[in-house]
């Protein structure tokens, strides 16, 4: 079975540029969250989504946006891009009845804002 | 404000020793803690996890510690195998929360020397 796939593995924006990242959950996986990577730091949570309906929003700005497709498939869009956007975007799903919680990950997305 | 520490950015094991690593964590409503392991180039994979209502979980050479009255969780494996270098993460949230919003330590990076 495939794992949580991501897109782009990499890219490199500009400042005030956009960026759109997505991610296929674990088939049977309902549940899709976002996380950013900052270089020498833990993940930090920005979007969690079950069932197309956003469940839980982390501390970023409203530049920060996500969907979720009704084939559970999940989309981060970040808007205005900055520097210190640059980081490794990590998608991860869970799947019902997982009773140890545990979120599956993909193996992200590397953006660079130059 | 970092509510999940590990205060020890790197360790260095010998094969075959235990490796000791250690996580504190500082909001009381935190209840359920996972630890993660990441290789690089690679997306953070899923070791053990630990209900506050326990305080050990064992999976084969891994086993997990909570100290509630502490704040406090350690990782413990035995024995070390090179195959265990990488970063780990320790991560807790409030799983009452219905959100799987987890909060990740800033990781320590492990090193099993052969």
């Amino acid at each position: 079975d495939a794992g949580v796939t991501q897109s782009p593995t990499h890219l490199i924006k500009t400042r005030g540029q956009q960026v759109t990242l997505r991610c296929s959950p674990i088939s049977g996986h309902k549940s899709v969250s976002w996380y950013q990577q900052v270089l020498g730091q833990g993940p930090q949570f920005i979007f969690q989504y079950y069932e197309k309906e956003e469940r839980g929003r982390g501390n970023f700005p409203d530049r920060f946006s996500a969907r979720q497709f009704p084939n559970y498939s999940s989309e981060l869009n970040v808007n205005a891009l900055l520097l210190g956007d640059s980081a490794l975007y990590l998608c991860a799903s869970r799947g019902a009845g997982t009773n140890t919680g545990e979120l599956f990950f993909g193996e992200g997305s590397r953006l660079t804002v130059l | 404000d970092q509510q999940v520490k590990q205060n020890s950015p790197s360790l260095s094991v010998q094969e075959g020793r235990i490796s000791i690593l250690n996580c504190d964590y500082t909001n009381s409503m935190f209840d359920y803690f996972l630890w993660y392991k990441k290789y690089p180039a690679e997306g953070p994979t899923f070791l053990i996890s630990i209900s506050s209502i326990k305080d050990k979980n064992e999976d084969g050479r891994f086993t997990v510690f909570l100290n509630k009255s502490a704040k406090h969780l350690s990782l413990h494996i035995v024995p070390s195998q090179p195959g265990d270098s990488a970063v780990y993460f320790c991560a807790a949230s409030p799983r009452t929360s219905g959100t799987y919003k987890y909060i990740f330590g800033t990781g320590t990076r492990l090193k099993v020397l052969a």
